[in-house]
């Protein structure tokens, strides 16, 4: 299987502090998407990042990508508790025609 | 909002009922997608439309049948449902670039479904 693995499943902090996620992928690919969700609701498209990228930011948001280890990791930095939710890493993998989704970690932000 | 729709939001429906999900997009995107979200499992891809083609069919079983009149409504047709089928059904739709591998989705709020 082509698909991203989030690490780790499961993720509880405090307000202001930071929330590292990571993802890891077995085949070469083109792209990789990060996902948000909320409690029974749709994912939500938070930031892509193509395989010949290294770093990307979006406010409070920092992905990196090493295509050399397959992995990705996603920085929500100074959380609130509004980040509360289900990340998915969704890997756009060579070869194959759609996207693939992890399991996805829980994040809970406390106040 | 992501600019896609999803009609109902919930349903419970007996194992010998027929009814339909609804999925809209007018964000010009060319393809739709429908995915089940069971707990505690990947999404899981069931049906992709291209160009109102459909593309995947990720061995879903023949009581899901899916419709795509035009680019902008994908349905998902349900009868004789199994309990195991409750789910969160997701539609989905993008605009693809083969030049530039998948772009990002947009997904509806979701079906809550319930079979009894």
């Amino acid at each position: 299987s082509q698909q991203g693995e989030e690490d780790p499943q499961a993720l509880s902090i405090q307000e202001g502090e930071n929330a590292t996620m990571n993802c890891s992928y077995k085949t070469s690919i083109n792209n990789l998407q990060w996902y948000r969700q909320n409690s029974g609701r749709g994912l939500v498209h938070l930031i892509l990042i193509r395989s010949n990228e290294r770093e990307k930011h979006s406010g409070r948001l920092r992905v990196t990508l090493d295509t050399s280890k397959k992995s990705s990791s996603l920085l929500i930095t100074a959380s609130r508790a509004a980040d509360t939710a289900s990340y998915f890493c969704a890997t756009d993998a060579r070869g194959y025609s759609t996207l693939t989704f992890g399991k996805g970690t829980m994040l809970l932000v406390s106040p | 909002e992501t600019g896609v729709t999803q009609t109902p939001r919930h349903l419970v429906m007996g194992m010998t009922n027929k009814k339909s999900l609804k999925c809209e997009q007018h964000l010009g995107h060319n393809a739709m997608y429908w995915y089940k979200q069971s707990a505690k499992k990947p999404l899981e891809l069931m049906f992709v439309y291209n160009f109102k083609e459909q593309t995947e069919n990720n061995s879903v079983p023949s009581r899901f049948s899916p419709e795509c009149p035009n680019s902008s409504h994908l349905f998902l047709h349900l009868h004789t449902l199994q309990p195991e089928d409750s789910a969160l059904y997701l539609c989905a739709s993008s605009l693809e670039d083969r030049d530039r591998g998948r772009n990002e989705q947009f997904f509806g709020p979701g079906t809550r479904l319930t079979v009894l």
